[in-house]
């Protein structure tokens, strides 16, 4: 079985940029594995901020920002906020199969 | 405003079944691919199951796989994981969601 794999944790200043990655150890990430990424804060359900490697929701902050990069996804947070705070989960898809990574917990600091 | 609402957790044994439900509001469950996803205390996420809009086709987690069975009744908007030969380590909150919604949770406990 794949295994998605995650920074697990990443430290960013108020107001910086911090990047975080989505591998797989099958091999590249694309835009086939239809990447989606999600945003749990403490005793809340994950909300999700992006689907589809690139796509936003209607409530995604502006902030936040998915790509592909380097056979990896990649959630970007610029300009980051004290509310941004949280772990932030990758989930991917093959066929009749979805994998989460591990998470990453990111320090606004 | 889309909700998904889960119900029917709670402390059960090893060895004993449980079945949750979840019940969509705003959103209609037949157009979607619809999933179970958990959450261990303490731990990360876990994807479950899920199940295509019409119900005809299931995918499982190894973890769960001849275990759980997803099932939907469209007729009520509704999303249904039944789950046998609890574990110990079903122990975990419940999530169903469409991916980009998800209901708030139905905790399972499994101890004796």
């Amino acid at each position: 079985q794949a295994v998605v794999t995650q920074e697990p944790s990443l430290t960013v200043s108020p107001g910086g940029t911090v990047t975080l990655t989505c591998g797989s150890n099958t091999g590249a990430v694309t835009a086939g594995h239809y990447p989606y990424w999600f945003q749990q804060k403490p005793g809340q359900a994950p909300t999700s901020l992006i689907y589809d490697a690139t796509s936003k929701h209607s409530w995604t902050p502006a902030r936040f920002s998915g790509s592909l990069l380097g056979g990896k996804a990649a959630l970007t947070l610029s300009g980051a906020q004290p509310e941004d705070e949280a772990d932030y989960y990758c989930l991917l898809t093959w066929p009749g199969v979805r994998i989460f990574g591990a998470g990453t917990k990111v320090t606004v600091l | 405003e889309v909700q998904l609402v889960e119900s029917g957790g709670g402390l059960v044994q090893p060895g004993g079944s449980l079945r949750l439900s979840c019940g969509a509001f705003g959103l209609t469950l037949s157009d979607h691919w619809m999933n179970w996803f958990r959450q261990a205390p303490g731990k990360g996420l876990e994807w479950v199951g899920n199940t295509s809009p019409d119900g005809s086709q299931r995918y499982y987690a190894d973890s769960v796989k001849g275990r759980f069975t997803i099932s939907r009744d469209n007729a009520k908007n509704s999303l249904l994981l039944q789950m046998n030969s609890l574990r110990a380590e079903d122990t975990a909150i419940y999530y169903c969601g469409q991916v980009a919604y998800w209901g708030q949770g139905a905790r399972v406990t499994v101890s004796s």
